[in-house]
């Protein structure tokens, strides 16, 4: 198993540009969520899903947003990229609750200028 | 006040020392806690899961005290590749994860 990827590994946008931050499992996990990581805050929950066609908001989700059409595969869109977005995104899943063990991706970071 | 607080270190410790964490949550209807592990520039990895009653895995303890709202990681004969950042999780509302920022451990030769 690839267990879970994440693609770009890095990035570097201009403000008011769009992308999409790709991550896939392949562990049959239901539940997914995407973090960001900013120096001293902790990673901080963006968006997650219980399922496919089910997602919800997490802590900081202005900005951002998610789908969920399969079980493999939770894209991260961010609408307009401001410098405030500038993180490490971790692309997260388990099983089917978050309190089983977390499986991480790899991370993207993003630079916006 | 955050929800889920560690005191970011680093805490300095030679080979073989025991060192301890602790990190306090806010929540005291806080059910499931956890210690992940995240090497530099590294993806974070489940450590271990905290129980009511203490629980351990080889030279790491963790120890619960939901009175006090605090967690702990003990980790004994420290080794070189224990170095990183412990971080602290907590599951506060059902649905997501809280994470604390971190401690960092540096263990030296």
């Amino acid at each position: 198993n690839a267990g879970v990827t994440q693609t770009p590994k890095f990035q570097v946008l201009k403000t008011g540009q769009s992308m999409t931050l790709q991550c896939a499992q392949d562990m049959n996990h239901e539940y997914m969520s995407w973090y960001r990581q900013d120096p001293g805050m902790g990673l901080r929950l963006i968006h997650y899903s219980v399922g496919a066609g089910i997602t919800d908001q997490g802590e900081v989700p202005n900005g951002y947003n998610v789908s969920r059409s399969t079980t493999e595969d939770f894209p991260l869109r961010l609408l307009s990229a401001a410098p405030s977005q500038t993180s490490v995104y971790f692309c997260a899943s388990s099983y089917k609750l978050p309190q089983e063990t977390q499986y991480f991706g790899p991370g993207t970071r993003l630079l916006v200028l | 006040r955050k929800e889920v607080e560690q005191d970011p270190g680093p805490f300095n410790v030679p080979e073989g020392a025991t060192v301890a964490f602790n990190c306090t949550y806010s929540n005291s209807a806080s059910q499931s806690f956890f210690w992940y592990r995240q090497d530099c520039r590294k993806e974070p990895k489940l450590l271990m899961s905290v129980y009511s009653s203490g629980n351990e895995d080889g030279r790491f303890t963790a120890q619960l005290n939901r009175a006090s709202q605090y967690i702990s990681l003990l980790i004994r004969d420290s080794k070189l590749s224990d170095s990183a950042t412990y971080l602290c999780v907590v599951n506060m509302r059902g649905r997501a994860l809280t994470f604390g920022s971190g401690t960092r451990l540096q263990v030296q030769p």
